[in-house]
């Protein structure tokens, strides 16, 4: 079936420094790429997304490339603050069924003070 | 606040009963989407829905099930609980194929199910 695969499973950084975390999926028609970030004990909550015709999309302190050729995507996030402390998913959606997507085991991100 | 509501917020039951989560989605969504998220897990799909139609299935056990009704809510009945099944069940709802909207997906407060 269709997979997403997410790396790292955790992370930790400094304040003020940059993370990526980085997907791939295996559905080549998937065409919509969501993040979604969930604090302790919250609902996950979009981020940002992207879809298929752009390459990167970028959003205050939060970026994220596309390559389908290769099949993965990437969040950076930059200047991380201890509110970035949370689980990071992302997600491709499946092919033609374009209202589902298929989320990616988590990122847990830890920012250091 | 993204509009959509769960309830109840948490349940506490024994092993072999059977439970039923409620799931209200935003206003003019019509999908309606079923998630698992055990300690340290990620999200697990479980079953979609759309206007009223099964849609999309996952990795749902068959002691579970799911039904969408005219009015658009859902619900997930499970059944003969185990102690596995205690987990954070999240529904979300999204529109469909609508603006900057497209795809995404709102998630509501999620239902933690406590199985003793």
């Amino acid at each position: 079936g269709e997979n997403v695969e997410q790396h790292p499973s955790t992370l930790s950084v400094q304040e003020g420094d940059s993370a990526v975390i980085k997907c791939t999926y295996s559905d080549s028609a998937s065409n919509y790429f969501p993040w979604y970030k969930q604090e302790l004990g919250k609902r996950p909550q979009l981020i940002i997304d992207i879809r298929s015709n752009v390459g990167e999309k970028k959003d205050q302190r939060i970026a994220v490339t596309l390559n389908k050729t290769a099949k993965h995507f990437s969040l950076h996030i930059t200047e991380t603050q201890p509110e970035d402390s949370a689980v990071y998913f992302c997600a491709a959606s499946l092919g033609t069924s374009y209202d589902k997507v298929i989320f990616g085991p988590g990122t847990s991100l830890s920012v250091i003070p | 606040d993204s509009g959509v509501t769960q309830t109840p917020k948490h349940l506490i039951t024994a092993t072999g009963q059977r439970v039923t989560l409620r799931c209200s989605p935003r206003s003019g969504d019509l999908s309606v989407y079923w998630y698992q998220q055990s300690l340290d897990q990620g999200l697990q799909f479980l079953i979609q829905y759309y206007n009223g139609e099964e849609r999309a299935k996952g990795n749902i056990l068959e002691r579970f099930s799911a039904q969408q009704f005219p009015d658009l809510h859902s619900e997930l009945n499970l059944s003969s609980l185990e102690l596995g099944d205690s987990a954070l069940y999240f529904c979300a709802s999204s529109p469909r194929g609508s603006g900057a909207h497209y795809n995404e997906q709102f998630f509501g407060p999620g239902t933690r199910l406590t199985v003793l």
